[in-house]
């Protein structure tokens, strides 16, 4: 079945500093890469997906892009605030097993002010 | 619509009690998803039903967990007996399909498990 990694596990930048966080999925069948955000205490939250015909997306601050040839995809966030601080997770949807995602182990970022 | 809907927020019960969780997904939506939460093991995927059909428990860890979807509306997942290394965050998500394409899985607030 498909296997996520992450990197880094932790992550701190200063406010306004970008960060980059990266996964590598294991499944070329896979098709749809979500990102989620969780914040201390509550749910994942989708914050931007992309899916396996496109190799970038942008939406304001927060980019994905996606090298298939390579197996891995990457979230950028520019002009960090420290509501950014949160627990990312990636995801990889292997379309051999269905509907269901497989997360990475998630990086949690801390924007310092 | 309120979105996934899960109770109880918190359960604190004793070590052999049984628990059960339960969760109501977006209306219309086709896919339900259990996952457990861990500092240890992030989130892992339990078990996920299709039109109230479950598709793939492999992730259930051992025969003390059942999960249900009597109808569109309602699901359950039950811990019996329960025991402390079971205590997690258990989310419940839910996605709409169409064809083959994938949405996003929406996740419901939580429940916090503490068994003692």
């Amino acid at each position: 079945g498909e296997n996520v990694e992450q990197h880094p596990s932790t992550l701190s930048v200063q406010e306004g500093d970008s960060a980059v966080i990266k996964c590598t999925y294991s499944d070329s069948a896979s098709n749809y890469f979500p990102w989620y955000k969780q914040e201390l205490g509550k749910r994942p939250q989708l914050i931007i997906d992309i899916r396996s015909n496109v190799g970038e997306k942008k939406d304001q601050r927060i980019a994905v892009t996606l090298n298939k040839t390579a197996k891995h995809f990457s979230l950028h966030i520019t002009e960090t605030q420290p509501e950014d601080s949160a627990v990312y997770f990636c995801a990889a949807r292997d379309v051999n097993y269905g509907q269901n995602f497989v997360f990475g182990p998630g990086t949690r970022l801390s924007v310092l002010p | 619509d309120a979105g996934v809907i899960q109770s109880p927020r918190h359960e604190v019960t004793e070590m052999g009690q049984e628990v059960t969780l339960r969760c109501k997904p977006i209306s219309g939506h086709d896919y339900l998803f259990w996952y457990r939460q861990t500092m240890m093991r992030g989130l892992e995927l339990l078990i996920y039903f299709n039109n109230n059909v479950p598709i793939d428990d492999s992730g259930m860890p051992e025969d003390r967990f059942s999960a249900k979807m009597p109808n569109a509306s309602f699901s359950t997942l039950k811990i019996q007996p329960s025991e402390p290394r079971d205590s997690a965050v258990y989310f419940c998500a839910s996605s709409l399909t169409s064809g083959r394409r994938t949405y996003e899985q929406y996740f419901g607030p939580g429940t916090r498990l503490t068994v003692t």
